[in-house]
């Protein structure tokens, strides 16, 4: 069955300082993948996602990810954390269903804390 | 400004109620999603709907009814069958898929519900 894990339950990270999530997944063929942001009590905000292509995408916010297949993975990476950065990360791989639909399956989420 | 919209925010619901969640977007999608998010769980699917008068069940859709009468509303009623409904309630819409069948969902701000 696919499925994605996220290692990292809670990252606390110093404001300036470099991020990087972590997401593996697992599926049979070609991978879509992925990354939400959620911040408290709020819906969730599209940052990036890859079906094809550079395997190093570019999102809003200052942030990307790389797909890695040879290690099923699909980091998400921001250079410089702000304190608007803490929230809750999802990444999500999209699979198709018997009707020929496709649905997202989702992590369970990092959690990201910024100190001063 | 087009978007994804659910009311109420905040619900409450004494146990062996029926409630009912609204979701309406104005962005001309033809899928729409209902998920529903627990702590520590992620998002689970509950029902999707690909086009008017057609909807399937998901993964956790005991408990749930939908009805998809008008492209832009997809309603989700919360019955007394749900033996646990206290979760916060997303709802998503995507547009048809491009050169891939890849289809990007976007989220609406959601809705807490807490059966007393």
């Amino acid at each position: 069955a696919q499925s994605v894990t996220q290692p990292d339950i809670h990252i606390t990270v110093s404001e300036g300082a470099s991020l990087e999530l972590r997401c593996n997944y697992s599926y049979g063929a070609t991978p879509y993948l992925f990354w939400y942001v959620q911040s408290p009590g709020q819906g969730l905000q599209l940052l990036l996602k890859y079906f094809s292509g550079d395997t190093l995408v570019q999102g809003i916010k200052g942030f990307e990810a790389e797909f890695k297949r040879s290690q099923s993975s699909f980091n998400l990476r921001k250079p410089s954390v702000h304190w608007s950065d803490a929230a809750e990360y999802f990444c999500a791989v999209g699979t198709n269903m018997n009707t020929g639909f496709q649905k997202l399956v989702f992590g369970t989420g990092t959690r990201l804390l910024v100190s001063p | 400004d087009g978007g994804i919209t659910q009311s109420p925010k905040y619900l409450f619901r004494k146990e062996g109620q029926n409630v009912t969640l609204s979701c309406e977007q104005n962005l001309n999608h033809d899928a729409m999603y209902w998920y529903r998010q627990d702590p520590g769980q992620g998002l689970r699917l509950i029902y999707y709907s690909q086009i008017v008068n057609d909807f399937q069940k998901g993964d956790i859709a005991e408990g749930y009814s939908v009805s998809r009468e008008k492209k832009e509303s997809f309603p989700l009623t919360v019955t007394s069958a749900q033996k646990n409904p206290t979760a916060f309630y997303l709802c998503a819409s995507s547009p048809l898929p491009g050169p891939t069948t890849v289809r990007t969902q976007y989220f609406g701000p959601g809705t807490r519900l807490t059966v007393l």
